[in-house]
């Protein structure tokens, strides 16, 4: 089946390690997103990638990377990661940039921050 | 800017107990879209249905419901006979078109007790 991968599901690293967390799609979508979301909280968007355009929110900080080395391939570094930065991380596709497309989540990656 | 209010927070009913999720938006766009997604505890979003701003019918498939009135700016969801299986986290989102992205509320967490 076609879907959205997120690897690891569970991530737990120590203040101010670097962290990668990896996403792949097989549904060959152009747009990919990142999202953080904490507990009881709505997804943020923290990205998205249209093709190889790359598009920052304005209020994401800077501690916050990405990589789209492919299409299938999508990847959120996370430089310096603070005890605020524990969240579940959502990876999501859209076949194209059309707001009319819905979108297609992975499982999500589970970030601890020790 | 576009802005989603989901204001219950949590709704506990019974099983067979028909429940409607209230979704109140913001934009200044004439042509938008709406959506509802399903984060069930498993935490995969998953995608439920689709609306345009220039189509305000009704839709039903199966136990959903949507209710779109633009005159109140209100998307409601309503979930007929209510099963345990029915127990997640729901989200209503907005995209404006042009803006390949979209804004979610702080979601309803349904639980259906048996």
């Amino acid at each position: 089946d076609a879907m959205v991968i997120q690897n690891p599901r569970y991530q737990v690293t120590q203040f101010g390690k670097p962290v990668t967390l990896s996403c792949s799609q097989t549904l060959n979508h152009n747009v990919m997103y990142w999202y953080q979301q904490k507990s009881s909280q709505a997804p943020k968007l923290l990205f998205h990638y249209y093709d190889k355009d790359f598009n920052n929110e304005a209020d994401t900080p800077d501690n916050f990377q990405s990589r789209r080395p492919n299409t299938s391939f999508c990847f959120l570094d996370i430089r310096s990661p603070g005890l605020g930065d524990a969240a579940m991380y959502l990876c999501a596709t859209s076949r194209a940039r059309d707001s009319y497309n819905e979108q297609f989540f992975g499982p999500g990656t589970r970030l601890t921050v020790l | 800017a576009q802005k989603v209010t989901q204001a219950q927070t949590e709704i506990s009913v019974v099983e067979k107990e028909d429940v409607t999720l209230d979704c109140v938006y913001e934009t200044r766009d004439t042509t938008y879209y709406l959506f509802w997604y399903k984060q069930p505890p498993s935490g995969e979003l998953v995608f439920l249905i689709r609306r345009n701003s220039f189509d305000e019918q009704n839709e039903i498939s199966g136990r959903y419901s949507w209710n779109f009135q633009k005159s109140t700016s209100s998307f409601n969801f309503t979930i007929t006979a209510s099963q345990v299986v029915d127990s997640a986290v729901y989200f209503c989102a907005l995209s404006e078109a042009g803006a390949g992205k979209s804004t979610f509320g702080d979601g309803t967490t349904l639980t259906v007790k048996p």
